[in-house]
């Protein structure tokens, strides 16, 4: 049963670039939500997206933005890359059944330097 | 007051000793909660979830819940070198689907 998979798992861009981050949810799970950690930092989050629609959003310019698929996959854009974008994003899925009681399950990551 | 406050520390405790870490967050109403570890450089790795005032076991971790008092922690027996990492506490609210909020997490050093 395959876990959930980001990618890629590094990636180096420079300010003002635009970038596109990957994830494939848990087998069974619909929801997924991103998560922005930086170095010494618990996971901040992004959005989350169900049904092909964007939930609910934390506190985070409309240079975040994202999309999901028929098949629950989801992408992470970031446009106009800042220094201060650098981090570890973090794509989490989540069941449907009992949704309040779900826990995150998450893959490994992608690791975003900008310089 | 941040809706999810932990120590940062470091903790530091001998191998074989019991490692307490402690959470306590805002949102009285808040309803399940959960403890990640996060070795340095990889994702967080879900360990126990509780929903339930008390305490809940999985081995040599235990979880304990004080809605009363606003607080949820971890307690791991006999810790081993292996256990060292940063231990996050995480929540979800009320209010919001099933969005998740994070501490900023402990670290835990066992010394062997």
């Amino acid at each position: 049963d395959a876990g959930v998979t980001q990618s890629p798992t590094h990636l180096i861009k420079t300010r003002g670039q635009q970038v596109t981050l990957r994830c494939s949810p848990k087998s069974g799970h619909d929801t997924v939500s991103w998560y922005q950690q930086a170095l010494g930092q618990g996971p901040q989050f992004i959005f989350q997206y169900y049904e092909e629609e964007e939930r609910q959003r934390g506190n985070f310019p409309d240079r975040f933005s994202g999309h999901q698929f028929p098949n629950y996959s989801s992408e992470l854009n970031v446009n106009a890359l800042l220094l201060g974008d650098s981090a570890l994003y973090l794509c989490a899925s989540s069941s449907p059944e009992r949704q309040e009681n779900s826990p995150l399950h998450f893959g490994n990551g992608t690791r975003l330097t900008v310089t | 007051q941040k809706e999810v406050e932990q120590n940062s520390g470091p903790l530091s405790v001998p191998e074989g000793a019991i490692a307490s870490l402690n959470c306590t967050y805002s949102d009285r109403g808040s309803q399940s909660f959960f403890w990640y570890r996060q070795y340095s450089g990889k994702s967080p790795e879900l360990i126990m979830s509780i929903y339930s005032n008390g305490d809940k076991e999985d081995g040599r971790f235990t979880a304990q819940l004080n809605k009363a008092s606003q607080y949820v922690s971890l307690l791991i027996r006999d810790s081993q070198p292996s256990d060292s990492a940063t231990y996050l506490c995480a929540l979800r609210p009320t209010r919001g689907y099933q969005k998740v909020t994070f501490g900023t997490g402990t670290k835990l050093q066992v010394i062997p």
